[in-house]
């Protein structure tokens, strides 16, 4: 296993138009977390899943934003209605197996709303 | 209003010298403190943590320090080498497994 991985890498869509992004965990991990990067920031925290069930969500994912884990292995984080201000890097982050507290980042996925 | 305060924003250090990254918290409720590296285009990865019990935590070339009476953590890089040319972020969670809530950041350029 190579560790967390992202589709797509880049995303460049117009606004009002809804997008969905994918996250591959690390295999055995159990943890999966959404973060949200602006330029010249640090993540943000967006939600968070324990095997398929959401556990937390900010209040940073208004109505527009959902994600789903359904069977506790990758995960998807759905824009719709994209708005110029959703234009940021949206990281994905996995934890468990034998060292479980270290959070493990994917490359993430750079989206432009144009 | 921002949790985890990370100072300075940018650092230009020669080469072997001593980098120095400071930050402070407010939530006492924070029990796990790490530090990331991020490269451009990439995801941050987990440089050193520390949890309060511990004053000091030296890694190789990485050592963070830890002041819980005046929450604060400060990042040392001893030797600084152009490869630790990257942005750190001090970060802080309420467990070792919860969300982890990041501090603005701190480019770091070593220069030859």
């Amino acid at each position: 296993d190579t560790g967390v991985s992202q589709d797509p890498r880049h995303k460049i869509t117009k606004r009002g138009q809804n997008v969905t992004f994918r996250c591959d965990p690390i295999s055995e991990h159990n943890r999966l977390y959404w973060y949200r990067q602006t330029l010249g920031q640090g993540p943000e925290f967006l939600t968070y899943f324990q095997n398929e069930a959401q556990l937390e969500k900010s209040r940073l994912l208004s109505d527009r934003f959902s994600a789903e884990r359904p069977k506790g292995s990758f995960s998807t984080l759905e824009i719709q209605r994209t708005e110029q201000g959703d234009s940021a890097m949206y990281l994905c982050a996995s934890s468990g197996g034998q060292v479980s507290y270290e959070q493990y980042f994917g490359p993430g996925t750079r989206l432009t709303v144009t | 209003q921002q949790q985890v305060k990370q100072s300075p924003q940018s650092l230009i250090v020669q080469k072997g010298g001593i980098s120095i990254i400071n930050c402070a918290y407010e939530n006492t409720a924070f029990d796990y403190f790490p530090w990331y590296q991020q490269f451009p285009g990439k995801g941050p990865a987990l440089l050193i943590a520390i949890r309060p019990d511990v004053s000091e935590k030296k890694e190789g070339r990485f050592t963070i320090s830890f002041n819980k009476s005046a929450k604060q953590f400060s990042l040392h890089i001893m030797d600084s080498q152009p490869g630790d040319s990257a942005t750190y972020f001090c970060a802080a969670s309420e467990t070792s497994y919860d969300k982890v809530i990041f501090g603005p950041g701190t480019s770091l350029s070593v220069i030859p």
